[in-house]
């Protein structure tokens, strides 16, 4: 049962252009998500986080947006830059659950130069 | 300040060997989490501990495998007699006393291998 889908492994972008990944879910108790970053041999990187009360948020490069109704989040990052290559992982965090992160299959992003 | 401290980084084990796993949390931090990776898919919860007490261990398999985060000394997740479907990279995350969520910083991960 996954409850926190990233249903496109892989997208290729322009360097200079807009990345966007996408995250659903499936659990109504979700009410913390967080996107991380993940080089190869090395452990996730938290990137943004989103509380349920907001719909956006945003730091430098990174903006995330939360549509609570569709159940779906959006990871933006613009411009894209080489260094932005990597797997972007979509997590959720439940009010009842201890704070134990439930992650999606994650998105392998390759920034063209 | 050092990061989550995770060794060993790769860990080779045949049949029914034990494999220990090693987590040094982040100065401060007394929530430690143990997360498993198999190979094409995303990270999946084992396990939530504080200092002494496990909190929920609804993600981890009822059998063979066990962990604990003692009152000195890192975390240690045990996995006895392993078989190849433990063969996972292994991942062990900590955060602070929580006001409300913290994020959860990660170690670089333990590559275990089962022969």
């Amino acid at each position: 049962d996954q409850q926190v889908k990233q249903n496109s492994p892989s997208l290729s972008v322009q360097e200079g252009r807009i990345s966007i990944l996408n995250c659903d879910y499936t659990n109504s108790m979700f009410d913390y998500f967080l996107w991380y970053k993940k080089y190869p041999a090395e452990g996730p990187t938290f990137l943004i986080s989103i509380s349920s009360i907001k719909d956006k948020n945003e730091d430098g490069r990174f903006t995330v947006f939360l549509n609570k109704s569709a159940k779906h989040l959006s990871l933006h990052i613009v411009p894209s830059q080489p260094g932005d290559s990597a797997v972007y992982f979509c997590a959720a965090i439940s009010n009842f659950g201890n704070e134990k992160l439930t992650f999606g299959t994650g998105t392998r992003l390759t920034i063209i130069p | 300040n050092a990061g989550v401290m995770q060794n060993p980084r790769h860990l080779v084990r045949r049949r029914g060997q034990e494999a220990r796993l090693r987590c040094s949390p982040m100065k401060g931090h007394s929530h430690v989490y143990w997360y498993r990776q198999l190979p094409e898919e995303g990270l999946k919860f084992m396990v939530y501990l504080q200092k002494e007490n496990i909190i929920d261990e609804s993600g981890m398999p009822k059998e063979r495998f066990s962990a604990e985060f003692p009152k000195e000394g890192p975390s240690i997740l045990r996995i006895q007699q392993v078989v190849r479907g433990d063969s996972a990279a292994y991942f062990c995350a900590s955060s602070p006393e929580r006001e409300m969520y913290n994020e959860q910083f990660f170690g670089p991960g333990t590559r275990l291998t089962v022969l």
